[in-house]
């Protein structure tokens, strides 16, 4: 079964706007951390933020924030402002477990094209 | 601070060509390591994770292995390569124990024809 969804088809978005990328995950385990890549044409993965099952808050870095709905298990992502700059893949990743456990399970990515 | 190397950054190879690709870390001890690959158009797959020095775990069967010989060099291998083995294949690291930031490599895209 899929663990990581991400289902929006390319998005484009004007200078300076808020873009919002929708992410779902699923999982039992109560333990479990999500993540946020970006990938530009370069092929790089950008590691962006990362959010804890028991985090209270909702993890902000910078221009990134994640919107984390435990109950609906979503863990969308909000880049503020958008720059030219943020046009890329956008990739939503979770661990599973506790400790020993590090393996990262990806969704297949949103695509971002932010227009002047 | 912490820099993630891989090389090569293209290879162009024949199927039932062997493999090797490298991947080191630098500025950190002990670091969990991780392969994965990403078909074209693709989120990224996990080939194959290590905890420590020889101890590697698969995730997907197929022809190709892995293996750590020092603590920051993970190394992925085939003997033939097939022609679906084709990808960019990204090396990653994390600090040992609990993973809230996993940083990849520059990746290598492989063509195999």
């Amino acid at each position: 079964a899929q663990k990581i969804t991400q289902t929006q088809p390319g998005m484009f978005v004007q200078e300076k706007e808020a873009v919002t990328l929708d992410c779902t995950y699923d999982t039992s385990d109560p333990s479990y951390g999500l993540f946020w890549y970006k990938q530009p044409s370069s092929g790089e993965m950008i590691f962006l933020i990362y959010q804890g099952s028991y985090d209270q808050q909702n993890a902000t870095e910078g221009r990134y924030s994640l919107n984390f709905q435990k109950a609906r298990k979503s863990a969308n992502l909000v880049i503020s402002a958008s720059q030219l700059g943020d046009s890329a893949m956008y990739f939503c990743a979770m661990r599973e477990g506790w400790y020993g456990n590090n393996r990262l399970a990806f969704g297949k990515g949103n695509q971002v094209v932010v227009i002047p | 601070s912490q820099t993630i190397h891989q090389w090569p950054a293209t290879l162009v190879q024949p199927v039932g060509s062997p493999l090797s690709l490298e991947c080191t870390v630098e500025g950190t001890s002990n670091p969990n390591l991780y392969w994965y690959r990403q078909a074209a158009g693709r989120g990224l797959q996990l080939l194959f994770y290590s905890v420590g020095i020889g101890q590697i775990s698969s995730e997907v069967p197929q022809n190709l292995s892995a293996s750590r010989p020092q603590d920051r060099q993970f190394i992925l291998s085939s003997k033939k390569l097939l022609l679906s083995d084709s990808g960019f294949y990204l090396c990653a690291w994390s600090p040992p124990g609990l993973a809230t930031e996993q940083y990849f490599g520059p990746g290598t895209r492989l063509t195999v024809t």
